[in-house]
């Protein structure tokens, strides 16, 4: 049973890089076909899709945080990051991990997700 | 991007009532449609995606339908652990955006 957890600060100042790991148990994120994703929930409005890395070391990224994002794996660990530079109140947010594998007919989803982390970014 | 609008944003409902949620794309997504559950404090749950193929361990009480830009998610008997709230999800170009979310309340 693949498990993903979140884990980082949970306070941040506005400003400064907003940093966060998943850390998967498992299963191994450099084998196979996955895509491990990075995915936001502000309080009271939507879901948005912030990135993810391809067991390649491919990148995607959401254009609206692109500068400011960058989703990088550490395979020795088995677990992948996220840094969020220049971060502001509008950042705070529940931030979960997830996995979504490489259909071979194309279709993405997400089957397994992190607990999630709750960032605030205030001084 | 692809807006995807949900509606309703909520509805009340009772057990063992059918319950329709739909889903529209601002443009044609072929069935590149994900359905999520989450209840409160947890994670989203994948329940069906492909628009219609449903994910291991889900009820077969939850079914879905559509394709180019119209969806629906279906519960046909509710059941109390289904009071939740329901996402939508396009994966047909990136960004990879969501619904807004439909709210089901008792």
């Amino acid at each position: 049973q693949v498990q993903l957890q979140e884990s980082g600060p949970g306070l941040v100042k506005p400003s400064q890089t907003l940093s966060l790991t998943c850390n998967v148990s498992g299963g191994s994120i450099s084998s196979g076909g996955h895509y491990w994703t990075w995915i936001r929930h502000h309080p009271g409005k939507g879901l948005e899709w912030i990135g993810y890395i391809y067991y390649s070391g491919k990148t995607y990224y959401n254009p609206s945080l692109k500068s400011r994002s960058t989703i990088s794996m550490d395979t020795s660990k088995n677990q992948f990051s996220l840094d969020l530079s220049s971060v502001t109140a509008a950042d705070t947010a529940l931030y979960y991990c997830a996995r979504a594998p490489a259909d071979s007919s194309g279709y993405r989803y997400f089957d397994y997700w992190g607990q999630g982390t709750l960032v605030t970014v205030s001084s | 991007d692809i807006q995807m609008t949900q509606s309703p944003s909520s509805l009340s409902a009772s057990v063992g009532d059918r319950v329709t949620i739909t889903c529209r794309a601002s443009q044609v997504i072929s069935t590149y449609l994900n359905w999520y559950q989450q209840r409160p404090g947890k994670a989203p749950n994948l329940l069906i995606y492909a628009a219609s193929r449903f994910q291991s361990g889900v009820p077969s009480r939850f079914s879905g339908s559509g394709s180019g830009t119209d969806f629906t998610l279906t519960i046909s008997s509710l059941q109390p652990e289904d009071f939740a709230t329901y996402y939508c999800q396009q994966t047909y170009s990136t960004p990879l955006t969501f619904g807004g979310g439909t709210k089901v309340e008792i």
